[in-house]
């Protein structure tokens, strides 16, 4: 168990450019959660997925934003046109629905900065 | 949409003071967490409930779930400098899950 990795640790951007987020859950969970966090506020729900199949999305995640998980696995959050306000720490965090309850285990997230 | 509000925002003690946290729900809950935050860590698990009533303990850190499961509390003993950070509820009543804003604890040697 290598526990929730999300890549890259970091990016910065320029203001108009599209950023491509990754998130590797803990293998055998299969739901998985995408936050955003800016500094001094408690991260804010942004969308989840249970399998491959994306069950909720926040007002947040307006048409620029996308997030898939195609097989189950991994998932991608990609940004389009960013924005000053797009800046944040994008956390990811994945769960095993069932057995275990829902203990949510984090990723250490990607800070993205658009400049 | 449901929420969770914590109370209070930030809060600062001094060393071996005892402390509470709270977590509101507007909707019952499936299930709450407590995570804490320092700044430039991740977010650390501190306890998971479930029942109506229950009341877990780790150190000297307790959380109980009210019977309805709409309200929790997180409880510091005798807190130290250690303890400081940011204290985050998460919980959901479907199958999403939600953070509290979040109490900022100081505490001060």
């Amino acid at each position: 168990d290598t526990g929730v990795s999300q890549d890259p640790r970091h990016k910065i951007t320029k203001r108009g450019q599209n950023v491509t987020f990754r998130c590797d859950p803990i293998s055998e969970h299969n739901r998985l959660y995408w936050y955003r966090q800016t500094l001094g506020q408690g991260p804010e729900f942004l969308t989840y997925f249970q399998n491959e199949a994306q069950l909720e999305k926040s007002r947040l995640l307006s048409d620029r934003f996308s997030a898939e998980r195609p097989k189950g696995s991994f998932s991608t959050l990609e940004i389009q046109r960013t924005e000053q306000g797009d800046s944040a720490m994008y956390l990811c965090a994945s769960s095993l629905d069932g057995a275990l309850g829902k203990k949510l285990f984090f990723g250490s997230g990607t800070q993205l900065s658009v400049l | 949409s449901q929420e969770l509000e914590q109370s209070p925002q930030s809060l600062i003690v001094q060393e071996g003071k005892n402390l509470t946290i709270n977590c509101t729900s507007s909707k019952t809950l499936y299930g709450l967490y407590w995570y804490k935050q320092k700044y430039g860590e991740g977010l650390i698990f501190l306890m998971m409930l479930q029942k109506g009533g229950e009341e877990k303990s780790h150190e000297k850190i307790t959380a109980k779930l009210d019977e309805k499961k709409q309200q929790s509390s997180l409880h510091i003993t005798a807190s130290q400098p250690s303890h400081a950070g940011i204290y985050l509820c998460v919980g959901g009543s479907q199958g999403n899950l939600i953070f509290g804003k979040g109490t900022k604890l100081s505490v001060k040697p």
